[in-house]
């Protein structure tokens, strides 16, 4: 059973456009979320995170909102450069559990940023 | 600094056959993680080392899947009898502190493949 979704396989956007990633999870106790971007060949690096307690964290050109009631989860990227072109994972945890390093990881959505 | 290393970055074996991968992680890290990710699914957590603490393996699909971490630093990961399923992707992270950023940093991976 797939706890955390990404519904979405891939992505294309233009460059400048924006680009909304989606993530829906099924468990309840999670209460901390994460996206990690992977190039190929690379492993996954952290991008942004945001804890239940928000629905928004922004950090630069990258936004996430939480919507708790939807179990929904989304990542904002704007504006959109060639360069995001990359997997884009999403993933979640019980941070306040006795297992908050369990990391429940997505599929993944891979974005292609055209120029 | 260095990030987290794995070796080898490509393993290509025959069924039956035992394999064991091995991770760096960063200088300092107390926590090591192992994942997995097969063709098509998100990664897939399958045991986690924190200091001198229990390992949680409850990650691990089978008892041919073992891992030791020595002297809290170098992992090794170990498939005994390999099959065809096994063929993934296996990623190591590694972390300062499970706390509420829980960052993980992830090595390239090793690209197993079971003929």
């Amino acid at each position: 059973d797939q706890q955390v979704k990404q519904n979405s396989p891939s992505l294309s956007v233009q460059e400048g456009r924006i680009s909304i990633l989606n993530c829906d999870y099924t468990n309840s106790m999670f209460d901390y979320f994460l996206w990690y971007k992977k190039y190929p060949a690379e492993g996954p690096t952290f991008l942004i995170s945001i804890s239940s307690i928000k629905d928004k964290n922004e950090d630069g050109r990258f936004t996430v909102f939480l919507n708790k009631s939807a179990k929904h989860l989304s990542l904002h990227i704007v504006p959109s450069q060639p360069g995001d072109s990359a997997v884009y994972f999403c993933a979640a945890t019980e941070n306040s559990g006795g297992s908050n390093y369990k990391l429940t990881f997505g599929k993944g959505t891979l974005l292609t940023v055209n120029p | 600094g260095a990030g987290v290393s794995q070796s080898p970055s490509n393993k290509v074996t025959e069924k039956g056959k035992d394999v064991e991968l091995r991770c760096d992680p960063i200088s300092g890290h107390t926590a090591l993680y192992w994942y997995r990710q097969s063709l098509g699914q998100g990664l897939e957590f399958l045991i986690y080392f924190q200091g001198n603490s229990a390992p949680d393996k409850s990650g691990l699909p089978s008892d041919r899947f073992s891992a030791e971490r020595t002297g809290g630093s170098v992992s090794t990961l170990t498939i005994q009898r390999t099959q065809q399923e096994d063929s993934a992707v296996y990623l190591c992270a590694s972390s300062s502190y499970r706390g509420s950023n829980n960052e993980q940093f992830f090595g390239p991976g090793t690209r197993l493949t079971v003929l």
